[in-house]
């Protein structure tokens, strides 16, 4: 089965720096998602990457994977409170059935 | 617009008793539908999943089983809570053809 590795498991950073998390995957990922979560509260789809170099942004989000296809990153740029929260990266097993990553906890100090 | 339904938002209960958490979705017909259940200090993990009425997938051997009855319905039960069932349970549909899944608000399950 497929294994996704987060890293780092949780950040503090001060407000308006940058920052970036890494999804790394056991498997080739033919479909890899981003999504954030407030603590106790369903997850909010950020964004999709599918293939190879493929990058996109939103807002100030920006998330990229990797050439092999086998590792994702996230890229906060002038991180905001409103920034903080869980970040999970999620990888397409087939059938839709999506297989998540630990989640990446992010505080962002005013 | 689609919008997914899920509760109730907390529930304690005590082991050895019945759970029934009930997801909808409206604006969409024959969804894919998922459980899914995040642990304390655990990742979120697949539970069941639908691609129609009646028919379910399970993912992990546990205490837990899932029914759809109707296309835009997906219901978790237990006949026998236990301790380990407690978690955040979460509820998403997906379309299919379309990447990427919409989530619930979730449920706190408490098992005391």
């Amino acid at each position: 089965s497929q294994e996704l590795e987060q890293s780092p498991q949780s950040l503090i950073v001060q407000e308006g720096k940058n920052l970036t998390i890494n999804c790394t995957s056991s498997k080739t990922l033919y479909g890899l998602y981003w999504y954030k979560q407030k603590y106790g509260e369903g997850l909010i789809f950020l964004m999709m990457l599918q293939k190879g170099g493929e990058e996109k942004s939103h807002e100030k989000i920006t998330a990229k994977l990797d050439e092999k296809k086998q590792q994702s990153s996230l890229h906060i740029t002038a991180s905001q409170p409103s920034h903080a929260g869980i970040y999970l990266c999620g990888a397409d097993g087939g059938y839709q059935k999506v297989t998540f990553g630990t989640g990446t906890k992010l505080q962002v100090i005013p | 617009s689609q919008t997914i339904h899920q509760w109730p938002a907390t529930l304690v209960q005590p082991v050895g008793s019945p759970l029934s958490l009930e997801c909808t979705v409206e604006g969409t017909s024959n969804p894919n539908l998922y459980w899914y259940r995040q642990a304390a200090g655990r990742g979120l993990q697949l539970l069941f999943y639908s691609v129609g009425i009646g028919q379910i997938s399970s993912e992990v051997p546990q205490n837990l089983s899932a029914s759809r009855p109707q296309d835009r319905q997906f219901i978790l039960s237990s006949k026998k809570l236990l301790l380990s069932d407690s978690g955040f349970y979460l509820c998403a549909w997906s379309n299919r053809g379309h990447y990427g899944y919409t989530f619930g608000s979730g449920t706190r399950l408490t098992v005391v």
